[in-house]
């Protein structure tokens, strides 16, 4: 079975406090994500890495930066969380082909209150 | 820019009716994939059904089935026999160079 695990379930932050979130994959998937979901917005893409140490920007990367120094992990940093940031954090994983989508696997997902 | 519209904000079922969700996107693609993933309260986000839009053959797995209209930009999701187990947010999803334009949801909620 695909595991993606992420560090925290429910998470509470003060603002300016820096936060991290991290996803580990088991099925050595090329590509990670990190989404944002709110209510009524559905879920839109933080960043992506399609590979170790590379990172693309999604719809919305202002005031968030990722790391993945290995290939199973991917971390999400919130530099000065603000209250805006409250949010569920939904981290992804999946192959990558050429000319094809595959599905992606979710964690269970990261509820962020910042006050 | 491409987009996914679900209209449906809600919708309800009664258990063993069968009951349609609705997506409609907008791509200037010509070959792209479409999804449907199903989000349980408090449960992990899992793959209900994938779509290729060069198949014309519309995609089935057990008692979900998709119906797509490329010329109207349509990808509804027909459950069957509903069950109790299929109340969740449902999200119809996009794929655009590898990363997925997803619509807002729709919750569906079960009858017993």
């Amino acid at each position: 079975d695909v595991k993606v695990t992420q560090s925290s379930r429910y998470l509470v932050k003060r603002t300016g406090e820096k936060v991290f979130l991290e996803c580990v994959q088991d099925m050595d998937h090329e590509n990670m994500f990190w989404y944002r979901q709110d209510p009524g917005l559905g879920l839109r893409l933080i960043y992506f890495s399609y590979d170790v140490k590379m990172k693309e920007k999604g719809d919305i990367p202002e005031g968030y930066s990722v790391s993945r120094e290995k290939k199973e992990r991917f971390s999400l940093i919130l530099e000065s969380a603000s209250t805006n940031q409250t949010s569920m954090y939904l981290c992804a994983s999946s192959f990558s082909g050429r000319g094809i989508s595959y599905e992606q696997y979710f964690g269970p997902g990261t509820r962020l209150t910042v006050t | 820019a491409q987009t996914v519209t679900q209209s449906q904000p809600e919708m309800s079922v009664q258990e063993a009716e069968t009951v349609t969700l609705s997506c409609t996107y907008d791509t200037s693609e010509s070959d792209y994939y479409l999804f449907w993933y199903k989000q349980p309260p408090s449960r992990q986000m899992i793959l209900v059904i994938r779509q290729e839009a060069y198949k014309q053959q519309n995609a089935t797995e057990n008692r979900f089935s998709v119906n797509f209209q490329k010329a109207a930009k349509s990808f509804s999701l027909k459950i069957s026999d509903s069950q109790l187990g299929d109340a969740a947010m449902y999200f119809c999803a996009l794929d655009s160079n590898y990363q997925l334009i997803w619509g807002a949801g729709t919750k569906l909620i079960i009858k017993p």
